[in-house]
Formats: structure tokens, sequence, C-alpha cells
């Protein structure tokens, strides 16, 4: 069974650079995964930052960046800003129909 | 503007069945694979089903394989999801999102509903 494995948590000074990570525990990332990051604040529905591997999604500030980094998908945030405290959670195609989604990584900017 | 609607939660006992519903609007319905994705109480987000433009490709998570049948109506614009034998596990907000492609399990930008909360409970 593919299991998709984010960073628990990460924690970043505000106005610093943070690279969270989206992989396989059998393969590697590649564009035809897909790889989309969703933002979500508590009891809010989760919103697209990211989709398509490095497209960035209206309204996003340029701040956040999607790309593949080695053999998984990431997203950087540079010059993170208290309102980027959030969980993130990515989502990869594994084919045939299928997506499967990360833990999430909850992100703490202070 | 994309917008989804879904409906149909409640709380149910053990071993029923329920059938939860989308309603799209913004798009044009028969053109996107559509997708169920779930939130468990405090957990994480977790890709349930999805369906192909057609209906034709049905596609599952193994936790709800051979439990659960999701459908759609092209001349309705909406989503279904048949939830049967259901169990404490499955209680979860359900939310029914657009894809980027004609298969499913492909995301895009598109704005999430606010979910239907499906309850399990003795």
């Amino acid at each position: 069974q593919t299991v998709v494995t984010q960073e628990p948590s990460f924690s970043v000074s505000p106005g610093a650079t943070v690279t969270l990570t989206c992989g396989l525990t059998s393969g590697s990332v590649s564009t035809g995964s897909y790889p989309t990051w969703f933002q979500q604040t508590p009891g809010q529905a989760p919103r697209t930052v990211i989709y398509n591997t490095n497209l960035r999604s209206s309204g996003v500030p340029d701040r956040f960046s999607g790309s593949i980094l080695g053999n998984k998908a990431a997203l950087t945030i540079t010059g993170a800003q208290a309102d980027d405290e959030s969980d993130y959670y990515c989502v990869l195609y594994l084919g045939g129909g299928i997506s499967v989604f990360g833990g999430g990584t909850k992100l703490t900017v202070l | 503007e994309v917008q989804l609607l879904e409906s149909g939660g409640t709380l149910v006992r053990p071993g029923e069945s329920l059938r939860v519903s989308c309603a799209a609007s913004g798009f044009t319905f028969s053109s996107y694979g559509l997708n169920w994705v779930r939130q468990a109480p405090g957990k994480g987000l977790e890709w349930v089903s999805g369906i192909s433009v057609s209906g034709g490709g049905t596609y599952y998570a193994d936790s709800v394989k051979g439990r659960f049948t999701v459908s759609r109506d092209n001349s309705k614009n909406t989503l279904y999801l048949y939830m049967n034998s259901l169990t404490v596990a499955d209680t979860a907000l359900y939310y029914c999102v657009k894809g980027l492609r004609q298969t499913s399990g492909i995301f895009g930008n598109d704005p999430w509903g606010r979910g239907t909360l499906v309850t399990v409970s003795s």
C-alpha cells in the first residue's frame, strides 16, 4: 500500500524560507503525480495553494511556490508570514483515477 | 464561479446506509472528473472515491471499497456517494471536489464546498 509522507510539523521564523516536502513510501514523485498542495486553517475548508506541481492558485501570494526536489514534491514559502501558519496537505495522483493524501504538516510561524 | 454544495449528512447507527449528494454549478459538470474527500474530526484529509466524466470509471480507497458507491447524474449536475455498512470510522466531514481532468484523482485550483457531516454512532 502506497503511503504519502509529509513532515508532521515544521516551525519557521517570520521572514525565513521553509520547504515542505511530499514523498512516496515506494517510488518517486514526478509531474505525472500532479502534486497539489492545500492550506487549511481550523474550521475552514481546504484551499488550493499549488496545483499541477507548480501552478499557483489565484489569489495565492507569490511567496508560495511548488517544485519537484529530488524524488519528492516540495512547497516552498519564501519569506514566511504569520498568516501562513496553517496545516498543509499534499495529494498525489497514483494513476487509475486514484489519489492519496499525505498526513499533513502543521506549520508554525514564530 | 465553481460552487459545490454537499448535503445529506446526518447521524446514523453502525451498519446503516446513507446517501450524500453534491450539487454543482459554475462549470461544465460533464467535462470533469469528481472526487469525494473526507476529514474525520481532528484528523487529516482522505481521498475516498472518484468518478470519471461519463461515470464509466469509478474508483475507491481501500478503506471504503466494497461498501461505498459513487455515481453522477450529468443531467442534474449532481454527484452522489452511497455509503453502506457504515462504521464509527466513517464519521467525517465529506467534501466533493472538482477535478482538473476528465478522470478523477487529479486536483486543480477550484474552491471546495463546506462539506456535509456524517456521524456514525450507536
